[in-house]
């Protein structure tokens, strides 16, 4: 059974950082393209970043390009997102997801996800 | 451009049935899209991902009450049977290369 374990959300301050993490199970990690989304309060999903199977390709999201990193262990099973210069409106429970096919990269749904770290970004 | 284009709420009776409609915009119609379920508490659970010709193949352990359907731009999950436990916020998603990964705003379905 595909597991996957977010952790790390916290209260930051505006200009902060923090880093969220996900622990995956049940499945060949590396073999699969992972992404993080995100749910503000009372808001739909957002779409953050996603990372090929490799670790090689990287996207994100206009909104926190340049600001967030997104990166995994494979021999962790373990994905990550780093927060920068983090700003009110980064409030949201972030999620990990695992793309549906094998070895692609934004080219499946989203297949399995986490329950969500909860991030407060406030002074 | 708005990419994907949900009604913000839909309503059904107990036992009856209800389909929630994705749009597509104009220069996406021949996308597949994907169908989640949200609901308070929980992570996202994915439902199943409809093709442009209809098809569609659902996530492990979804009951057979749920279902897919296309036609032109527009997506359909269709939920025969409604229990209350389906009462949730359903998305849909679509992706690719180009225009990365974009959620639908969700409709909100409500059990009378």
């Amino acid at each position: 059974e595909v597991q996957l374990l977010e952790s790390g959300g916290a209260l930051a301050q505006p200009g902060g950082s923090l880093r969220v993490s996900c622990a995956a199970s049940g499945f060949t990690f590396s073999n699969y393209a992972m992404t993080w989304v995100r749910q503000a309060p009372g808001k739909g999903l957002e779409w953050v970043s996603g990372i090929s199977d490799s670790g090689v390709i990287t996207d994100y999201a206009d909104s926190v390009k340049g600001r967030f990193t997104i990166s995994r262990d494979n021999s962790e099973h373990m994905l990550y997102l780093q927060m920068s210069s983090l700003r009110v409106e980064d409030t949201a429970t972030y999620y990990c997801a695992k793309e549906q096919d094998f070895g692609e990269f934004l080219e499946s749904p989203f297949d399995s996800w986490g329950r969500g770290t909860p991030v407060t970004v406030s002074s | 451009q708005v990419v994907l284009t949900q009604p913000p709420s839909a309503s059904a009776s107990l036992g009856a049935s209800v389909k929630v409609t994705c749009t597509l915009a104009s220069g996406h119609r021949s996308f597949a899209i994907a169908w989640h379920q949200s609901q308070p508490g929980k992570g996202p659970r994915f439902l199943m991902k409809v093709k442009a010709d209809g098809s569609h193949i659902k996530g492990d352990g979804i009951p057979d009450r749920f279902s897919g359907s296309s036609s032109g731009a527009e997506r359909y999950l269709t939920i025969s049977n409604v229990q209350s436990e389906d009462e949730a916020d359903y998305y849909c998603q679509t992706w690719a290369i180009g225009i990365r990964v974009v959620f639908g705003g969700g409709t909100k379905l409500t059990v009378l």
